[in-house]
């Protein structure tokens, strides 16, 4: 089955940009998508793409996807405190359940 | 309704006490999953269901575990006899049934005590 692959923590400065990056195994997967978690919430849709973009850009959100090497990253340009959270990443093939990831703690730091 | 709505919120409950966890999902959505997530922690998968097919439940962990759909809407998820390694945030999501990602609860947290 389908397994997806984040680094667990990630630390940046308000004003830089973060990259949180995620692998996953199964190149038939046809939706990625990226969800944010904030504490005592629950998950919240942030973006998504298709297998068949490679790049897809949402305000200060880009997803850019490499499907030979089966990686997707979530580029958050000007990172604020207020981004502070777990993002999750996962995969499916449509109709299909989807794969999470165990999730990246993006801290800001002032 | 706008969103998934699950209840209750937080629920504290004594060990081998049982709980029934309710989810509402958006109205339409044909499919709903059920995820547990402990303190820190990734996502669990519990129990989908989709439409009026048999619900998948390879992810329910011990037979004290339970969930049901009536009426491809509201879900119930039961959990017998408590432990403590129960504690958890239950979190529910529905969707449709191609793509679009899903829509997540706001969750139950479930203290075991």
């Amino acid at each position: 089955g389908e397994d997806v692959e984040q680094s667990l923590f990630l630390s940046v400065r308000e004003g830089d940009s973060s990259v949180i990056n995620c692998t996953y195994t199964d190149s038939s997967s046809t939706y990625l998508y990226w969800y944010k978690q904030e504490p005592g919430a629950g998950l919240q849709l942030l973006t998504y793409i298709f297998s068949n973009m490679d790049m897809k850009q949402d305000q200060r959100l880009t997803v850019l996807l490499n499907k030979k090497d089966k990686h997707l990253s979530l580029r958050i340009a000007d990172t604020q405190t207020g981004d502070s959270a777990i993002y999750f990443c996962a995969a499916g093939l449509g109709g299909n359940m989807l794969t999470f990831g165990g999730g990246t703690r993006l801290m800001v730091k002032p | 309704g706008a969103g998934v709505s699950q209840s209750p919120s937080n629920k504290v409950t004594e060990k081998g006490k049982d709980v029934e966890l309710r989810c509402d999902p958006i109205s339409g959505h044909t499919a709903l999953y059920w995820y547990r997530q402990s303190l820190g922690q990734g996502l669990e998968f519990l129990i989908y269901f989709q439409g009026n097919s048999a619900p998948d439940k390879s992810g329910l962990p011990s037979d004290r575990f339970s969930a049901e759909r009536t009426g491809g809407s509201v879900s119930t998820l039961t959990i017998q006899r408590t432990q403590q390694e129960d504690s958890a945030v239950y979190l529910c999501a529905s969707s449709l049934s191609q793509g679009g990602g899903y829509t997540f609860g706001s969750g139950t947290r479930l203290t075991v005590v």
